[in-house]
């Protein structure tokens, strides 16, 4: 049982350009989030879905597209990436109901 | 808006010692708290949930207690070993609306001395 998978694990970017974060999970469940995590700051919701086809904005979801078209694949896009999306990558999975959240590995991105 | 704090930032202390990390809340009305364990370098690892009926929750060395009332939680670790360091945060669920999204702390950085 896989979890939650993230890919690439590391990346950089130069200033504008475009990448896709890839998230997958294999429990079948309906949630699934996208988080960013910088020093100081914790981790703030980008965005996120409950369920195939619904998204949503969260906390910080400026420079950020997200779809839904599986429940089991979730991918994050940046548009034109800018030094400010530095950070830590954290996709999130869980079923409905208010359970555990489960996250992945993390995507750490460096953008130049 | 919900807003969640855990002090200390950074703590050390002497192996085998008992500890408790503190974590607390702005708004009562969550559904559950869940406490994960951050690597450096990791993604985070769930070590404990408590829904918001429930006091507390156990798992091995770690008990993690819940006052909704007040606005706060600990975690308890017991006989604290030097694989315990690592930094660990809280976040909140919702009651209701937007309850899939979690509110996180800013953690506490954990540092057990051999």
């Amino acid at each position: 049982n896989a979890g939650v998978t993230q890919t690439p694990k590391f990346q950089v970017l130069k200033t504008g350009q475009s990448m896709t974060l890839q998230c997958a999970q294999d429990m079948n469940h309906e949630y699934m989030s996208w988080y960013r995590q910088d020093p100081g700051m914790g981790l703030r919701l980008i965005h996120y879905s409950v369920g195939a086809g619904i998204t949503d904005q969260g906390e910080v979801p400026n420079g950020y597209n997200v779809s839904r078209s599986t429940t089991e694949d979730f991918p994050l896009r940046l548009l034109s990436a800018a030094p400010s999306q530095t950070s830590v990558y954290f996709c999130a999975s869980n079923p409905r109901g208010h359970t555990e959240a489960f996250f992945g590995q993390g995507t750490r991105l460096t953008v130049v | 808006k919900q807003e969640v704090t855990q002090i200390p930032a950074a703590l050390s202390v002497p192996e085998g010692e008992n500890l408790v990390l503190n974590c607390s809340f702005t708004d009562s009305a969550i559904y559950n708290l869940q406490w994960f364990r951050q690597d450096p370098g990791k993604g985070l690892t769930s070590l404990l949930l408590i829904q918001s009926s429930q006091r507390e929750q156990t798992s091995g060395r770690l008990n993690a207690s819940l006052d909704k009332s007040s606005g706060r939680s600990t975690l308890y670790i017991a006989a604290s070993q030097p694989g315990d360091s690592a930094t660990y945060l809280c976040a909140v669920r919702r009651w209701n609306f937007g309850n899939e999204k979690l509110t996180f702390g800013t953690g506490t950085r954990l540092t057990i001395i051999p």
